[in-house]
């Protein structure tokens, strides 16, 4: 629990804005994951990052992009190419092994 | 790569009662398999997993099967109280970038 903070809670975003979402641990894990989860369906693998310096692209990275400038931070940018940005954010981490921690994450919604 | 099914996506016990959620997955590589329970609007929270070597894992009223024959781990939560509905969700992989999650199961027990 704890460890990763998320923000903003809520966001809204226009037609053809980026809008960039915020996820910082503290708990000195090497590895930071995106997920999109959408009601009614399970989470789903937007981009991970295992060092600084370097991230790979998950299952739905299409009008996504990430950067990984600092161990604790892993922002998120979803782009005016993503057109059905709608959806619940949740940034995670892991240190070694499998077990993956979220962070409290982000509601998205277009206007 | 890894595909995972969960059943039932709603399910309805009486307080006191038993639940049990199953999945299946595909991937005979995975061998971690983890269970999270997301309440509305939180993020999923890490309630019990079970590695590939082990059968069965208990923790106070909640218990985890694994059949690596048939593939498929169950989640078992007995003397259920209010408090226990949500959204459970399992999981399945061999490395945290190739977590696969199912669709969840919403969970309602009734006082």
């Amino acid at each position: 629990d704890g460890g990763i903070t998320q923000s903003p809670k809520y966001l809204f975003r226009k037609e053809g804005q980026n809008v960039t979402l915020s996820c910082e641990q503290n708990l000195n894990h090497d590895a930071m994951y995106w997920y999109r989860q959408d009601p009614g369906q399970g989470l789903r693998l937007i981009y991970y990052s295992q060092i600084v310096n370097d991230f790979q692209k998950g299952d739905i990275a299409e009008g996504y992009s990430v950067s990984r400038e600092k161990k604790e931070s892993f922002p998120l940018t979803v782009t005016s190419a993503q057109k059905n940005p709608t959806a619940f954010y949740l940034c995670a981490s892991t240190l070694n092994g499998n077990t993956i921690y979220f962070g409290e994450g982000s509601w998205l919604t277009v206007v | 790569g890894e595909n995972v099914e969960q059943h039932p996506s709603t399910l309805s016990v009486q307080e006191g009662d038993s639940a049990v959620i199953k999945c299946t997955y595909s991937d005979s590589a995975s061998n971690y398999f983890p269970w999270y329970k997301q309440e509305l609007g939180k993020r999923p929270q890490l309630i019990i997993d079970i590695r590939s070597n082990v059968g069965e894992k208990k923790d106070q009223r909640i218990a985890v099967t694994l059949n690596k024959t048939a593939k498929h781990f169950s989640l078992h939560i007995t003397e259920t109280q209010p408090e226990d509905s949500a959204v459970y969700f399992c999981a399945a992989s061999n490395n945290p970038r190739d977590m696969r999650f199912g669709a969840g199961t919403r969970l309602t027990v009734k006082p």
